[in-house]
């Protein structure tokens, strides 16, 4: 089946404890993204990928790292997590190059607790 | 950079009434426009999108309409049913050749309720 899969679903954690949230897609597309989704603010764009190797900031990249090191993967981690990174966060991955032009896919999200 | 705006926030309509949601974008070199469905505890999954070379597109009860000119493009819903009661984004982005060509700028979101 052709998905985009993020781990964990659920995490909370405490602040300044390093993690990684892990995105995986099958469908060999070229471009991937993380959003967070905060309420009211619909989604905004944190990080995204055209292809591997090639990352480029998005509209609130503060307090993120991601790296795309293979065509399939695209993890989200946060060095020094706060309190203000409490959000759903969702990958998302689309077939063109571009990501301009085609839909996104989304994994089922994660939902991310900062105490 | 792109700011996209939709309106209303929230729309409460009668079933088998229309909806219709609006959004504008600032940047001239948008040039996709899809739309979101986003169900309660779920993922957005698309459900119509437009691209800068065509003014309206339908998908049986959905369709969507662009204006280039004014920037705006808005989500038109049929004969609406209860199960089309989430919340709906829109988004705006641009092609290859662009300058930010992987960026892509949502809306706040619709929460539409179809009441039975």
């Amino acid at each position: 089946e052709a998905q985009v899969t993020q781990n964990p679903r659920y995490l909370i954690t405490v602040t300044g404890k390093k993690l990684t949230v892990t995105c995986s897609q099958n469908m060999n597309h070229e471009y991937m993204s993380w959003y967070r989704q905060d309420p009211g603010l619909g989604l905004r764009q944190i990080y995204y990928s055209m292809n591997v190797e090639v990352t480029d900031k998005g509209d609130v990249p503060e307090g993120y790292k991601v790296s795309r090191k293979e065509k399939r993967n695209f993890p989200l981690i946060l060095e020094s997590p706060s309190p203000n990174q409490t959000s759903l966060y969702f990958c998302a991955s689309s077939p063109a190059g571009t990501g301009a032009g085609t839909p996104l896919h989304f994994g089922n999200g994660t939902r991310l607790t900062v105490t | 950079g792109e700011n996209v705006e939709q309106h209303p926030s929230t729309l409460s309509v009668q079933e088998g009434d229309s909806a219709v949601i609006k959004c504008t974008y600032s940047d001239s070199a948008s040039n996709y426009f899809p739309w979101y469905k986003q169900e309660l505890g779920k993922r957005p999954q698309l459900i119509i999108d437009i691209r800068s070379n065509v003014g309206e597109k339908k998908d049986q009860r959905i369709a969507v309409t662009l204006n280039k000119t004014a920037k705006h493009f808005s989500l038109h819903i049929t004969e609406t049913q209860p199960e089309d009661s989430a919340v709906y984004f829109c988004a705006a982005s641009k092609g290859l050749y662009n300058t930010n060509a992987g960026k892509s700028t949502f809306g706040d979101g619709t929460t539409l309720t179809v009441k039975p």
